[in-house]
């Protein structure tokens, strides 16, 4: 079973610019989840997708982060402008459903902002 | 809101030697509770998983943590380690029925010698 794919593996960046992330997700599974990982924590997520919808965007930061799930498959999160702060990993994740059942990862995009 | 407490974040062990790690959570309603690892350069794995039922749960590769509800304490154990658990290990909590929305913890990272 293929898993979930992300690219870019790794992006440098200056501070201000824009950035674009991609991720799909294992086939057949309806709930995508955005996690940022920042070097010496753990993951925390951003937002999740129920097929195309938006479940949950509490924590993602509106005033420069945006997320997509067009046709409820493959999603993009995208950071304008990018500020320092921001140099951290991010994680894909998908599951089957938003029950309780197991979440996949990607291997995650590196951003480095300088 | 919840959070994940995970006391050690570097362990050195001798192969063979037994691991613990301790993980303590906080949060106001009933939880799953979650074990994760990633091997260097790999994404993150599922190595255990607790939703209800018997409080002593047993994953993946001799790997098993014990749930006591009173000390809100979700400890992972492994009673004879070897060099292929280097690794990252993070406990991590949603509210139950809430899927993968996980609050995970800082992590530990375990090496492990010859």
């Amino acid at each position: 079973e293929a898993g979930v794919a992300q690219s870019p593996r790794y992006k440098i960046i200056e501070k201000r610019q824009s950035v674009a992330f991609w991720c799909n997700p294992i086939s057949g599974h309806a709930t995508l989840y955005w996690y940022q990982q920042i070097l010496g924590q753990g993951p925390k997520l951003l937002i999740q997708f129920q097929n195309n919808g938006v479940v949950d965007d509490s924590q993602l930061p509106k005033d420069r982060f945006s997320a997509e799930r067009l046709k409820g498959v493959d999603s993009t999160l995208k950071i304008q402008p990018a500020k320092l702060e921001d140099s951290a990993v991010y994680l894909c994740a998908s599951s089957p459903d938003d029950r309780d059942t197991e979440a996949f990862f990607g291997q995650g995009t590196r951003l480095t902002v300088v | 809101a919840q959070s994940v407490s995970q006391h050690n974040h570097h362990v050195i062990l001798s192969e063979a030697a037994s691991l613990e790690l301790g993980c303590n959570y906080s949060y106001g309603g009933t939880v799953n509770l979650f074990w994760y690892v990633q091997y260097p350069g790999q994404h993150l794995q599922l190595l255990l998983k607790y939703f209800s039922g018997d409080p002593l749960v047993k994953g993946i590769k001799g790997f098993e943590a014990e749930f006591i509800k009173s000390k809100f304490s979700f400890n992972l154990r492994k009673p004879s380690v070897q060099w292929s658990d280097t690794a990252e290990y993070f406990c991590a909590v949603s509210p139950t029925g809430g899927g993968n929305k996980l609050t995970f913890g800082t992590g530990t990272q375990l090496k492990v010698e010859l």
